[in-house]
């Protein structure tokens, strides 16, 4: 089955500044690959996705890049808030939907 | 809409104990999953379905087992729980297995 691995497991970064999370997926047949978004206590949240068909997509502060060649994709988040604090998860989908081990981002004001 | 529902929010079992976690959603979903979430680990899938009458194993299948006689719901059995069941679980449903998964608000289970 489907394998994917994130890192980092935490990221702290100052306000204002950029985060990157990544991932590696292992079944080359994925074609769908979101992200969600996980506030403590909560249920997750997708926040953006992107299909093997495209290479990048953006909402606002947020974008995510796809490499098919090398099977890994990216979070970016730019001008970081404190509401972004919280755990981020990605999870690549071919007839089921595999999650990374999550990644907490801590921003400090 | 209710979106998807999950009960009971909490339960303590004790070892060898069985119960079942319901899921039920209103979307018409013929995509539904259970996944466990532990400390550093994410989300693991557990069993999932593609359609009424229709289930398949994920990652951690063990101790668990799962129905789907209607497309609303799907219900997850622990035949003998275990400590090692202690976890938070969500159930998600979606269109298919490649689209976005909405998620319940998950049930805490402690098994003692």
């Amino acid at each position: 089955g489907e394998n994917v691995e994130q890192h980092p497991s935490t990221l702290s970064v100052q306000e204002g500044d950029s985060a990157v999370i990544k991932c590696t997926y292992s079944d080359s047949a994925s074609n769908y690959f979101p992200w969600y978004k996980q506030e403590l206590g909560k249920r997750p949240q997708l926040i953006i996705d992107i299909r093997s068909n495209v290479g990048e997509k953006k909402d606002q502060r947020i974008a995510v890049t796809l490499n098919k060649t090398a099977k890994h994709f990216s979070l970016h988040i730019t001008e970081t808030q404190p509401e972004d604090s919280a755990v981020y998860f990605c999870a690549a989908s071919h007839d089921d939907m595999r999650f990374g081990a999550g990644t907490r981002l801590t921003v400090k004001p | 809409n209710a979106g998807v529902t999950q009960t009971p929010k909490f339960q303590v079992l004790k070892t060898g104990q069985s119960m079942t976690l319901q899921c039920a959603q209103d979307m018409n979903h013929e995509y539904m999953s259970w996944y466990r979430q532990d400390p550093g680990m994410g989300l693991r899938l557990i069993h999932y379905s593609v359609g009424a009458g229709i289930t398949d194993q994920g990652e951690v299948p063990n101790g668990y087992n799962v129905s789907r006689s209607t497309t609303e719901d799907f219900p997850l059995r622990l035949l003998s729980a275990a400590p090692s069941q202690t976890s938070v679980y969500f159930c998600a449903s979606s269109s298919s297995g490649r689209e976005t998964q909405y998620f319940g608000p998950g049930t805490r289970l402690l098994v003692l």
